[in-house]
């Protein structure tokens, strides 16, 4: 049963325009949640993160909404550029877990020129 | 440069042997990770440890065994139990939990048992 679920695979999207990938999760426990990036050949980076206390958190071009009612999370990339281009994951933990994240399967994000 | 490196990148592996993969961390990082990855998939805990000389089961724990003897060092060993072997394996590290602080990710090392 995948508590997190990026249910798009792969999202296409022109160079100039906004991003959005999504994020779904299903265990109310979970109160922190991160987006990481990966690249091809390389391990994931850290990207941008929230803490349920917050519906909004902003880092330059890429901003991360949180809708806990809905158990929603969408990262937003404005503009979009060609270096976006890259494979998003979606991370939950839970307050007692420290060291525990859970992992969606990642959205696969194209920027054409 | 401070960062984590994996070993093999690439491994071929008879069924039924034994494979140890490398995962080296000069971050001075307390905690360290080993995550499989299979196609279509999230990342998958295996074994984490918190500290020196203590480590702890993920998810996925079985077929697994790690050691932390060293702070730097944190190997994971694929036994021939393990029934299905063929993944890509991340190691990770962080200077406290995943919660506060970003995890630190090696390139990977991608097994195939041929």
């Amino acid at each position: 049963d995948q508590q997190v679920k990026q249910n798009s695979p792969s999202l296409s999207v022109q160079e100039g325009r906004i991003s959005i990938l999504n994020c779904d999760y299903t265990n109310s426990m979970f109160d922190y949640f991160l987006w990481y990036k990966k690249y091809p050949a390389e391990g994931p980076t850290f990207l941008i993160s929230i803490s349920s206390i917050k519906d909004k958190n902003e880092d330059g071009r890429f901003t991360v909404f949180l809708n806990k009612s809905a158990k929603h999370l969408s990262l937003h990339i404005v503009p979009s550029q060609p270096g976006d281009s890259a494979v998003y994951f979606c991370a939950a933990s839970a307050l007692d877990s420290n060291y525990q994240l859970i992992w969606g399967a990642g959205t696969k994000l194209i920027i054409k020129p | 440069d401070g960062g984590i490196t994996q070993s093999p990148k690439y491994l071929f592996r008879k069924e039924g042997q034994n494979v140890t993969l490398s995962c080296e961390q000069n971050l001075n990082h307390d905690a360290m990770y080993w995550y499989r990855q299979d196609p279509g998939q999230g990342l998958r805990l295996i074994y984490y440890s918190q500290i020196v000389n203590d480590f702890q089961k993920g998810d996925i724990a079985e077929g697994y065994s790690v050691s932390r003897e060293k702070k730097e060092s944190f190997p994971l060993t694929v036994t021939s139990a393990q029934k299905n072997p063929t993944a890509f394996y991340l190691c990770a590290s962080s200077k406290t939990g995943v919660r506060t602080g970003e995890l630190f990710f090696g390139e990977g090392s991608r097994l195939t048992v041929l």
